[in-house]
Protein backbone atom coordinates (compact mmCIF):
# COMPACT_ATOMS: atom_id res chain seq x y z
CA UNK A 1 0.00 0.00 0.00
CA UNK A 2 1.21 3.77 -0.05
CA UNK A 3 3.48 4.76 2.51
CA UNK A 4 4.02 8.74 3.17
CA UNK A 5 7.05 9.84 4.44
CA UNK A 6 7.70 13.38 6.36
CA UNK A 7 10.15 15.30 7.14
CA UNK A 8 11.72 16.76 9.59
CA UNK A 9 9.62 15.77 12.54
CA UNK A 10 10.09 18.71 14.14
CA UNK A 11 11.18 22.35 12.78
CA UNK A 12 11.75 25.89 15.16
CA UNK A 13 12.43 28.66 13.44
CA UNK A 14 12.51 32.67 13.37
CA UNK A 15 9.14 34.61 13.24
CA UNK A 16 9.43 36.17 10.25
CA UNK A 17 11.42 33.48 8.68
CA UNK A 18 10.29 30.76 5.78
CA UNK A 19 9.46 26.91 6.66
CA UNK A 20 9.70 23.92 4.53
CA UNK A 21 8.43 20.88 5.01
CA UNK A 22 9.04 17.99 2.82
CA UNK A 23 7.09 14.25 2.22
CA UNK A 24 8.11 11.73 0.23
CA UNK A 25 5.16 8.81 -1.38
CA UNK A 26 5.48 5.67 -2.64
CA UNK A 27 2.33 4.97 -5.02
CA UNK A 28 3.52 6.40 -8.39
CA UNK A 29 -0.23 6.57 -9.01
CA UNK A 30 -1.44 8.94 -6.17
CA UNK A 31 -2.47 12.03 -7.55
CA UNK A 32 -4.16 14.04 -4.68
CA UNK A 33 -1.62 15.56 -2.03
CA UNK A 34 -3.20 17.82 1.07
CA UNK A 35 -1.88 19.26 3.62
CA UNK A 36 -3.39 19.68 7.37
CA UNK A 37 -2.56 21.87 10.49
CA UNK A 38 -3.91 20.38 13.80
CA UNK A 39 -3.71 22.79 16.98
CA UNK A 40 -3.78 21.25 19.96
CA UNK A 41 -6.63 19.15 21.15
CA UNK A 42 -8.62 19.58 17.74
CA UNK A 43 -8.84 18.35 14.70
CA UNK A 44 -6.91 18.73 11.25
CA UNK A 45 -7.68 21.49 9.31
CA UNK A 46 -6.99 21.50 5.66
CA UNK A 47 -4.54 24.37 4.52
CA UNK A 48 -3.85 23.63 1.26
CA UNK A 49 -3.84 20.88 -1.57
CA UNK A 50 -2.34 19.69 -5.14
CA UNK A 51 -3.13 17.50 -7.96
CA UNK A 52 -0.95 15.55 -10.05
CA UNK A 53 -1.70 18.00 -13.01
CA UNK A 54 -0.07 20.72 -11.18
CA UNK A 55 3.31 21.52 -9.80
CA UNK A 56 2.96 23.95 -7.42
CA UNK A 57 0.33 25.73 -5.84
CA UNK A 58 0.13 28.97 -3.67
CA UNK A 59 -2.07 30.95 -0.87
CA UNK A 60 -1.03 33.65 0.34
CA UNK A 61 1.66 32.75 2.72
CA UNK A 62 1.60 29.06 1.89
CA UNK A 63 2.43 27.01 -1.42
CA UNK A 64 2.87 23.44 -2.32
CA UNK A 65 5.17 21.85 -4.71
CA UNK A 66 4.94 18.56 -6.12
CA UNK A 67 7.60 16.37 -7.98
CA UNK A 68 5.56 13.56 -9.73
CA UNK A 69 9.13 11.56 -10.85
CA UNK A 70 10.65 12.01 -7.25
CA UNK A 71 7.39 11.35 -5.68
CA UNK A 72 7.64 13.93 -3.20
CA UNK A 73 5.92 17.36 -2.05
CA UNK A 74 6.49 20.02 0.17
CA UNK A 75 4.84 22.73 2.40
CA UNK A 76 6.42 26.22 1.90
CA UNK A 77 5.47 28.53 4.39
CA UNK A 78 6.77 32.03 4.31
CA UNK A 79 6.79 35.17 6.90
CA UNK A 80 5.88 32.35 9.56
CA UNK A 81 4.07 34.23 12.42
CA UNK A 82 3.54 32.49 16.26
CA UNK A 83 0.16 31.46 15.16
CA UNK A 84 1.76 28.96 12.13
CA UNK A 85 2.84 27.03 15.61
CA UNK A 86 0.93 23.51 14.93
CA UNK A 87 1.42 20.29 13.75
CA UNK A 88 2.08 19.66 9.99
CA UNK A 89 0.40 16.45 7.81
CA UNK A 90 1.44 15.74 4.72
CA UNK A 91 -1.37 13.16 2.81
CA UNK A 92 -1.64 11.08 -0.15
CA UNK A 93 -4.61 9.60 -1.56
CA UNK A 94 -3.57 6.17 -3.44
CA UNK A 95 -5.20 4.38 -5.94
CA UNK A 96 -6.21 0.72 -4.65
CA UNK A 97 -7.54 2.41 -1.34
CA UNK A 98 -9.61 5.12 -1.39
CA UNK A 99 -8.60 7.09 1.74
CA UNK A 100 -5.94 9.63 2.66
CA UNK A 101 -2.98 7.87 3.77
CA UNK A 102 -0.87 10.43 6.21
CA UNK A 103 2.86 11.10 6.86
CA UNK A 104 3.63 11.14 10.45
CA UNK A 105 3.11 14.68 11.11
CA UNK A 106 5.76 17.80 11.65
CA UNK A 107 5.89 20.01 14.65
CA UNK A 108 6.46 23.64 13.96
CA UNK A 109 7.31 25.84 16.48
CA UNK A 110 7.58 29.89 15.78
CA UNK A 111 9.88 31.94 17.99
CA UNK A 112 8.76 35.51 18.83
CA UNK B 1 -23.58 25.67 10.49
CA UNK B 2 -22.09 22.82 8.34
CA UNK B 3 -19.53 20.53 9.25
CA UNK B 4 -18.76 17.44 11.04
CA UNK B 5 -20.06 16.77 14.94
CA UNK B 6 -17.83 14.38 16.97
CA UNK B 7 -19.43 13.56 20.23
CA UNK B 8 -18.43 13.18 22.88
CA UNK B 9 -15.43 15.27 23.24
CA UNK B 10 -13.83 13.27 26.03
CA UNK B 11 -14.99 9.35 26.96
CA UNK B 12 -13.68 6.89 29.64
CA UNK B 13 -14.45 3.95 29.64
CA UNK B 14 -13.92 0.72 31.93
CA UNK B 15 -11.89 -2.05 30.38
CA UNK B 16 -14.02 -4.91 29.04
CA UNK B 17 -16.46 -2.43 27.72
CA UNK B 18 -17.75 -0.87 24.13
CA UNK B 19 -18.34 2.24 23.32
CA UNK B 20 -19.52 4.17 20.86
CA UNK B 21 -18.39 7.15 19.13
CA UNK B 22 -20.64 9.42 16.99
CA UNK B 23 -19.96 10.71 13.92
CA UNK B 24 -22.48 13.14 12.24
CA UNK B 25 -22.00 15.53 9.45
CA UNK B 26 -24.04 17.55 7.41
CA UNK B 27 -22.72 18.49 4.23
CA UNK B 28 -23.63 15.93 1.87
CA UNK B 29 -21.12 14.31 1.81
CA UNK B 30 -20.87 10.41 0.10
CA UNK B 31 -17.57 9.09 1.96
CA UNK B 32 -16.99 9.06 5.65
CA UNK B 33 -13.25 8.44 7.69
CA UNK B 34 -12.91 6.94 11.15
CA UNK B 35 -8.83 8.22 11.44
CA UNK B 36 -6.97 6.85 15.14
CA UNK B 37 -4.29 9.61 16.52
CA UNK B 38 -1.92 8.52 19.49
CA UNK B 39 0.06 11.03 21.07
CA UNK B 40 3.11 12.25 18.82
CA UNK B 41 1.97 10.30 15.79
CA UNK B 42 0.23 10.51 12.32
CA UNK B 43 -3.34 9.49 11.74
CA UNK B 44 -4.31 6.03 11.14
CA UNK B 45 -7.34 4.62 9.37
CA UNK B 46 -8.95 2.67 10.89
CA UNK B 47 -12.42 2.20 8.64
CA UNK B 48 -13.66 4.00 5.50
CA UNK B 49 -17.42 4.16 4.09
CA UNK B 50 -17.74 5.46 0.24
CA UNK B 51 -21.53 4.94 -0.02
CA UNK B 52 -24.17 4.48 2.40
CA UNK B 53 -24.52 0.81 3.95
CA UNK B 54 -20.89 -0.07 2.49
CA UNK B 55 -17.64 0.10 4.40
CA UNK B 56 -14.32 -1.34 4.12
CA UNK B 57 -11.47 -2.10 6.95
CA UNK B 58 -8.46 0.50 6.95
CA UNK B 59 -4.81 -0.45 8.70
CA UNK B 60 -6.10 -1.08 12.03
CA UNK B 61 -9.75 -2.52 11.77
CA UNK B 62 -9.34 -4.83 14.73
CA UNK B 63 -11.09 -4.50 17.94
CA UNK B 64 -13.18 -2.14 16.10
CA UNK B 65 -16.68 -1.77 13.98
CA UNK B 66 -18.89 0.33 11.92
CA UNK B 67 -21.85 0.87 10.39
CA UNK B 68 -23.28 2.93 7.50
CA UNK B 69 -27.11 2.92 7.73
CA UNK B 70 -27.52 6.99 6.82
CA UNK B 71 -25.48 8.96 4.62
CA UNK B 72 -24.43 11.54 7.31
CA UNK B 73 -23.93 9.03 9.90
CA UNK B 74 -20.65 6.68 10.90
CA UNK B 75 -20.50 5.74 14.38
CA UNK B 76 -17.57 3.91 15.56
CA UNK B 77 -17.69 0.87 18.31
CA UNK B 78 -14.48 0.17 19.98
CA UNK B 79 -15.56 -3.12 21.62
CA UNK B 80 -13.67 -4.93 24.35
CA UNK B 81 -11.52 -6.49 21.95
CA UNK B 82 -9.43 -3.48 21.07
CA UNK B 83 -6.62 -4.13 23.55
CA UNK B 84 -4.97 -0.49 23.80
CA UNK B 85 -8.02 1.41 23.15
CA UNK B 86 -6.97 4.90 24.87
CA UNK B 87 -6.63 7.22 22.21
CA UNK B 88 -7.93 10.52 19.96
CA UNK B 89 -10.46 9.54 17.46
CA UNK B 90 -11.08 11.43 14.51
CA UNK B 91 -13.89 11.29 12.05
CA UNK B 92 -13.64 12.92 8.50
CA UNK B 93 -15.67 13.61 5.60
CA UNK B 94 -15.12 14.01 1.50
CA UNK B 95 -17.40 14.39 -1.36
CA UNK B 96 -17.70 12.06 -3.69
CA UNK B 97 -16.19 8.15 -2.68
CA UNK B 98 -13.11 8.23 -4.44
CA UNK B 99 -10.36 9.25 -1.41
CA UNK B 100 -9.39 12.05 -3.36
CA UNK B 101 -11.79 14.94 -2.64
CA UNK B 102 -11.37 16.97 -0.03
CA UNK B 103 -11.43 15.95 3.45
CA UNK B 104 -12.88 17.48 6.24
CA UNK B 105 -12.29 16.56 10.11
CA UNK B 106 -14.58 17.06 13.06
CA UNK B 107 -12.83 17.94 16.39
CA UNK B 108 -12.00 14.93 17.90
CA UNK B 109 -13.01 12.59 20.77
CA UNK B 110 -10.57 11.61 23.10
CA UNK B 111 -11.25 8.14 24.48
CA UNK B 112 -9.41 6.93 27.87
CA UNK B 113 -9.62 3.54 29.76
CA UNK B 114 -9.56 3.59 32.84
Amino acid sequence: GENVEQHPSTLSVQEGDSAVIKCTYSDSASNYFPWYKQELGKGPQLIIDIRSNVGEKKDQRIAVTLNKTAKHFSLHITETQPEDSAVYFCAASPTLRRALTFGSGTRLQVQP
Amino acid sequence: DGGITQSPKYLFRKEGQNVTLSCEQNLNHDAMYWYRQDPGQGLRLIYYSQIVNDFQKGDIAEGYSVSREKKESFPLTVTSAQKNPTAFYLCASSLGGTGQGRAFFGQGTRLTVV
